[in-house]
């Protein structure tokens, strides 16, 4: 049974427009990350959540935002897409064995 | 600073043929140290990680890694090599919860 899922698993938006991907668990777990991951490149650690608590990567841009309303649910959202953002998005619960899982992720393009 | 290098771009090697994907570790105090699979278009798939215990560590279809300290390395290994293994490899380590990851290797197993 999927632990992280991850919709859509391809978005396609226009240069500027906002756009919003979506992480939900089934684990309950208190820690989610949010990581970029561009094209033959290592994923990159954009921000991470323990519980409520938000913590922002020093150099991820003002772009990207996020929310979590509930322990569930993660929420990224690109307020003025540009080409540069296109990647794919990697969400990640950590397990209480100190291991992140990752979700399926969500290939961003931007025309 | 917590890090990994993956010194090689590309490994190649033939079905039933023991691989090694190579990975060595800066860390400062005890490394939690992990290999993730990423198939094409695909999140990443955890295979194994050390945290202390034993330096021969078993993981998922059949790999291994050994931790080895004097030379701060933590090698992924498998004695028979798959055609289905070909997929991009990435040693991590964890720093601060957050995962800092090698830039990959790529694995080509040929019939």
């Amino acid at each position: 049974d999927a632990m992280v899922i991850q919709n859509p698993r391809y978005q396609v938006t226009q240069f500027g427009k906002p756009v919003t991907l979506s992480c939900s668990q089934t684990l309950n777990h208190n820690v989610m990350y949010w990581y970029q991951q561009k094209s033959s490149q290592a994923p990159k650690l954009l921000f991470h959540y323990y519980d409520k608590d938000f913590n922002n990567e020093a150099d991820t841009p003002d772009n990207f935002q996020s929310r979590r309303p509930n322990t569930s649910f993660c929420f990224l959202d690109i307020r003025s897409p540009g080409l540069g953002d296109a990647a794919m998005y990697l969400c990640a619960v950590l397990s209480s064995t100190d291991t992140q899982y990752f979700g399926p992720g969500t290939r961003l393009t931007v025309l | 600073a917590q890090s990994v290098a993956q010194p090689e771009d590309q490994v190649n090697v033939a079905e039933g043929n023991p691989l090694t994907v190579k990975c060595t570790y800066s860390v400062s105090g005890n490394p939690y140290l992990f290999w993730y699979v990423q198939y094409p278009n695909r999140g990443l798939q955890f295979l194994l990680k050390y945290i202390t215990g034993d330096n021969l560590v078993k993981g998922s279809y059949g790999f291994e890694a050994e931790f080895n300290k004097s030379q701060t390395s933590f090698h992924l290994k498998k004695p028979s090599a798959l055609v289905s293994d070909s997929a991009l490899y990435f040693c991590a380590v964890s720093a601060s919860g957050a995962l800092n990851f090698g830039k990959g290797t790529s694995l080509l197993v040929t019939p």
